[in-house]
């Protein structure tokens, strides 16, 4: 399977300001995808990145909140904007490798204050 | 009815024991199904894939899946201490074969 770096894998930022989350994977890749985990639940896909376009964002997702780059097949990032602390969770990219299986980057914590 | 659905928990088992783990889903999902592991503070690590009616072995582990009633479980043969995590039941999303739908999450908790 594909090695995925996150970084930074923590941060405590302050409400209002936005954070950028870098994922780096070591091989080409045609599927990379941005998921939630919020404190005591499950993962939630925010969206689908999407090399030379615009991502696609699931339903409750917006571009103006966290919007997102894939400049080629390695690498990606989100941004979480204008932060409040209900966006404190956990932001995992994903790589898709095999037939459908996903793999994960170890995580970015985010906590707002 | 959420698309994958799975049992909270905890599931607590002794060392040694069979622990099983369930997970039903809807028509809205596809029919490519995965089990990860999710240590606490950590990111979910691959255990089984699925895709097929029947059962899946890996070590320790197997997968069934049984599209006519719509279930997949995961068994974990001579459990042990370190199997002790959250365990993520997902399955593609109806509308991609590549997008995950999750399950809440099974925490398993293995007894020395």
């Amino acid at each position: 399977s594909a090695v995925i770096s996150q970084k930074p894998s923590r941060d405590i930022c302050q409400r209002g300001t936005s954070l950028t989350i870098q994922c780096q994977v070591d091989s080409q890749v045609t599927m990379m995808f941005w998921y939630r985990q919020q404190p005591g639940q499950s993962l939630t896909l925010i969206a689908t990145a999407n090399q030379g376009s615009e991502a696609t964002y699931e339903s409750g997702f917006v571009i103006d909140k966290f919007p997102i780059s894939r400049p080629n097949l390695t690498f990606s990032t989100l941004t979480v904007s204008n932060m409040s602390p209900e966006d404190s969770s956990i932001y995992l990219c994903s790589v898709v490798g095999g037939e459908t299986e996903a793999f994960f980057g170890q995580g970015t914590r985010l906590t707002v204050v | 009815q959420k698309e994958v659905e799975q049992n909270s928990g905890p599931l607590s088992v002794p060392e040694g024991a069979i622990a099983s783990l369930n997970c039903t889903y809807s028509d809205r999902v596809s029919q490519s199904f995965f089990w990860y592991r999710q240590y606490s503070g950590k990111s979910p690590e691959l255990i089984m894939s699925i895709y097929s009616n029947g059962d899946k072995e890996d070590g320790r582990f197997t997968a069934q899946l049984n599209k006519a009633s719509q279930y997949v479980s995961l068994l974990i043969r001579d459990s042990q201490p370190s199997d002790s995590a959250t365990y993520l039941c997902a399955a593609t999303s109806g509308d991609s074969s590549y997008k995950l739908i999750f399950g809440s999450g099974t925490r398993l908790l293995v007894r020395p």
